[in-house]
């Protein structure tokens, strides 16, 4: 079993769409999480870090329910420039190093 | 914000021989430098841990002799690809902690797109 599991999509929505990704995780230890996103042939860049009570940036919203080891994210009004690949990310605060999931990709159609 | 480099972009080179790709963190100091492979249409998996100053951790299955990893300064991690086959072409990817984010943000290179013939 994948330390880290996500829907790899794809998930084809019109501009202005809502749409979620939800992820799962194995690992109890896993003190933090994030989602990156990743364009193509590009690093990965820390879209927002997920916290239990949910948090909110702008027209993304995650949350996370530790209970089950369920992270997901949530993007409103859907924009063409949302295009990409959604990494579900957690990290054992111990070793600092980050465990991936492989990715859910998103094309936003005008 | 931090800003960490990676060189080369890319590099195509011919089998059998070594590769190094360079790993700097441009604007803040970094103890702990990782560095993760990515293949196509696949996640980031993570290669090692590199501290600066002490020999870097490896992962299950990563030859240690193969991918050679030098952190000599707290802004610069090195990885030596030796003797490189094609099964080894890979996009690679560096990443550093910062101090921001109570200091467990990861900042990550731009990547080296390695191709072996």
């Amino acid at each position: 079993r994948k330390e880290v599991e996500q829907d790899p999509g794809p998930f084809n929505v019109p501009e202005g769409a809502t749409v979620a990704f939800n992820c799962t995780y194995s690992n109890s230890a896993s003190q933090s999480f994030f989602w990156y996103r990743q364009d193509c042939r590009k690093e990965p860049k820390l879209l927002m870090s997920v916290y239990s009570s949910g948090n909110e940036d702008g027209r993304f919203t995650a949350q996370l329910n530790r209970a089950s080891q369920y992270i997901s994210l949530l993007i409103r009004d859907s924009k063409l420039s949302d295009s990409a690949t959604y990494l579900c990310v957690v990290m054992d605060t111990g070793r600092r190093a980050l465990t991936f999931g492989s990715g859910t990709r998103l094309q936003v159609q005008p | 914000g931090a800003v960490v480099s990676q060189h080369p972009s890319w590099v195509i080179c011919k089998s059998g021989t070594s590769v190094k790709i360079e790993c700097r963190s441009l604007d803040f100091q970094a103890t702990t430098m990782f560095w993760y492979r990515q293949f196509p249409k696949q996640s980031l998996m993570l290669m090692a841990t590199s501290n600066e100053g002490s020999k870097a951790t490896y992962e299950q299955g990563v030859e240690k002799d193969k991918f050679l990893i030098n952190h000599a300064s707290l802004t610069l991690s090195t990885l030596t690809v030796t003797s490189a086959h094609p099964e080894d072409s890979s996009f690679y990817i560096c990443s550093a902690i910062g101090t921001g984010g109570g200091g467990i943000t990861q900042y990550f290179g731009p990547g080296t797109r390695l191709t072996v013939l």
